[in-house]
């Protein structure tokens, strides 16, 4: 069965650029988590889609949004970067949200 | 404001011996532990679960759970060179606001040397 999928795995934008990174989940998971990892702040949780609903959300400003397809693929978009976007952005996708969560291999984004 | 806390580490220990990593969370309704494991440049990989008080083994690995401790470990027996990477140890609260949220902690970096 494949893996959780994120593209593209590399990105460098500038500072008030907009990104959209996308995660295709594992066949049959309906939920998708994303986080954000950093040398600093480590794992941190952005937002949780289950059925193409907002069902949990972190402590993030709202630059940081999200959404589900019907397909259960998700994508986050990130508007007006900032130096302190720079990191690696994960996914993770899971049955129902409920129980343990297997991630993609990431989006590295640098924000110059 | 809700923690998970790991022992800093960095953890070096000799090759065949045991290598163990601890972690305490804040809040009591937690129900739901992780131990993840992130090679240098990937992304973190799940290598045990546990739900319940005591201990769950998986081949060299063994989780243990003491909720009234609030306390989560993972061993890893006859500790391998191809073992060293960060741990991330991770845990998911009762409820509704625990949909697909884990927190974790900052994560304990294990090197075996030969």
């Amino acid at each position: 069965k494949a893996g959780v999928t994120q593209t593209p795995r590399y990105l460098i934008k500038t500072r008030g650029q907009q990104v959209t990174l996308s995660c295709s989940p594992i066949s049959g998971h309906r939920s998708v988590s994303w986080y954000q990892q950093t040398p600093g702040q480590g794992l941190q949780f952005l937002f949780e889609y289950f059925s193409e609903t907002q069902r949990n959300k972190g402590n993030f400003p709202g630059r940081f949004s999200g959404r589900q397809f019907s397909n259960s693929r998700s994508e986050m978009n990130v508007s007006t970067l900032e130096l302190g976007d720079s990191a690696l952005y994960l996914c993770a996708s899971s049955w129902g949200g409920e129980i343990q969560e297997f991630f993609g291999p990431g989006t590295r984004l640098t924000v110059l | 404001q809700k923690e998970v806390e790991q022992n800093s580490g960095p953890l070096s220990v000799p090759e065949g011996a045991i290598a163990s990593l601890n972690c305490t969370y804040s809040d009591r309704g937690s129900q739901s532990f992780f131990w993840y494991r992130q090679y240098s440049g990937k992304s973190p990989e799940l290598i045990m679960s546990i739900y319940s008080n005591g201990d769950k083994e998986d081949g060299r690995f063994t989780a243990q759970l003491n909720k009234a401790s609030q306390y989560v470990s993972l061993l890893i027996r006859d500790s391998q060179p191809s073992d060293s990477a960060t741990y991330l140890c991770a845990v998911r609260d009762a409820g509704g606001t625990s949909y697909g949220k884990l927190t974790f902690g900052q994560g304990t970096i294990l090197t075996v040397h030969p």
